[in-house]
């Protein structure tokens, strides 16, 4: 059975940083390309960063371009998302997906606030 | 603003149908990307409800159907159900972006 598990949220002040994790279990993570997928308090899904299997392409949405970094390594079966010079609007929960396209798996979330 | 467009809010009988629209534009689903359509429970993560237009992954009732016209795609919930209250969101592929693409969610409400 495929798992996710996502790690590394918490409170952090505005200007600081983070480093998630997410940890796949029940497939082979090489196999496929991954994203990150945030939700801030009672709001819409907004998609935040894609990695293919091989990282070697990677993408980002405008709003945390040149910010938030993603990477994987496929010997761990993990995938990560470095996230610096975070802002109070990066308060959300973070959902890591098994990307096919579509999100047929997700895990359950890490909550991620930024606040003072 | 969300780049697919959705109503926030639907509602339907115990028993009836409802269906919730999404619509795009000529860089996501009117460029022919395929669009799915995902259901949140309250305090859960999404779950995959359909994918590529109208297909069921396996353990989704087939009272959930989904469709597409041009730039829009269609989820049509029948024998509505008190667990079916929910959040639903469409997703595709938007080139222009050259990222997945959400819309803001519709709330059902079964009376």
């Amino acid at each position: 059975e495929v798992h996710l598990v996502e790690s590394g949220g918490g409170l952090v002040k505005p200007g600081g940083s983070l480093r998630l994790s997410c940890v796949g279990s029940g497939f082979t993570l090489s196999d496929y390309s991954m994203a990150w997928v945030r939700q801030a308090p009672g709001k819409g899904l907004e998609w935040v960063s894609y990695i293919s299997s091989s990282s070697t392409d990677m993408n980002y949405a405008g709003s945390v371009k040149g910010r938030f970094t993603i990477s994987r390594d496929n010997a761990e079966n993990s995938l990560y998302l470095q996230m610096k010079r975070l802002r109070v609007e990066d308060t959300a929960v973070y959902y890591c997906v098994r990307d096919e396209g579509f999100g047929e798996y997700w895990g359950k979330g890490t909550m991620v606030t930024v606040s003072s | 603003q969300s780049v697919l467009t959705q109503p926030p809010s639907v509602s339907g009988a115990l028993g009836q149908r409802v269906t919730i629209t999404c619509t795009g534009t000529s860089s996501n689903i009117g460029a022919n990307f395929d669009a799915h359509w995902y259901q949140q429970l309250p305090g859960a993560a999404p779950k995959l409800l359909i994918y590529a237009n109208k297909n069921r992954p396996s353990g989704v009732p087939d009272r959930f159907s989904g469709s597409k016209s041009g730039t829009s795609i269609f989820l049509d919930i029948t024998g509505l159900q008190p667990g079916d209250e929910a959040d639903y969101y469409c997703q595709s592929y938007d080139t222009d972006l050259s990222a997945w693409v959400f819309g803001g969610g519709t709330r059902l409400t079964v009376l």
